[in-house]
């Protein structure tokens, strides 16, 4: 079973404008969020990253914010840059545990 | 510092037959763990080795198995190939288990399809 959801497959924004990505999970002994970026024939490189205990952290252009008590979490990326275009990947784990449980995936496209 | 390396790239294999892939992790990471991504299923995790040892197993058959060697290289085992296992396997390596403090950095994969 799906233990985190990404229920839009893709999105497309305009350059400059925001992309929001989310990303919805089941299991409450999650208790660390990361976003990974994917380009193809590339693997997954990690991006951001959020504990529990956090309800937002920001690193430059993205920022992750996380809400435990309706299990949601959403990845901001402001400005959108026609290099952000790849497929983003919502993981999640327990953080005594690592086995990251991962979603399918949403494909950005960026347009100019 | 080179990154994780694995080979091979792309494998096509026939159904029943059995295929081994390899992952060579970052110079200093010990801990190799392996996804298997298809369209729409996201990654789903296989392992995670650290030291020689398996510490994680996700919920795949014993089709699938793995181990690690002494110099942290992996390898990983699919026997009685299927249709589905045709997919994307991702190894990913850390310096140590532990998410908090340890990023996890993958590789480009290997490509398996199974005819």
């Amino acid at each position: 079973d799906q233990q985190v959801k990404q229920n839009s497959p893709s999105l497309s924004v305009q350059e400059g404008r925001i992309s929001i990505l989310n990303c919805d999970y089941t299991n409450s002994m999650f208790d660390y969020f990361l976003w990974y970026k994917k380009y193809p024939a590339e693997g997954p490189t990690f991006l951001i990253s959020i504990s529990s205990i956090k309800d937002k952290n920001e690193d430059g252009r993205f920022t992750v914010f996380l809400n435990k008590s309706a299990k949601h979490l959403s990845l901001h990326i402001v400005p959108s840059q026609p290099g952000d275009s790849a497929v983003y990947f919502c993981a999640a784990s327990p953080s005594n545990d690592y086995k990251l449980s991962f979603g399918a995936g949403t494909t950005v496209t960026v347009r100019a | 510092k080179a990154g994780v390396t694995q080979t091979p790239r792309y494998l096509i294999k026939t159904r029943g037959q059995q295929v081994t892939l390899s992952c060579s992790p970052i110079s200093g990471h010990r801990s190799v763990s392996w996804y298997q991504q298809t369209p729409g299923q996201g990654l789903q995790f296989l392992f995670e080795y650290f030291s020689e040892t398996q510490r994680n197993k996700g919920n795949f058959p014993g089709r699938f198995s793995g181990r690690q060697f002494s110099n942290s290289r992996s390898e990983m085992n699919v026997s009685t190939l299927e249709l589905g296992d045709s997919a994307l396997y991702l190894c990913a390596s850390s310096l140590s288990p532990g998410l908090a403090e340890y990023e996890q950095y993958f590789g480009p994969g290997t490509r398996l399809t199974v005819t």
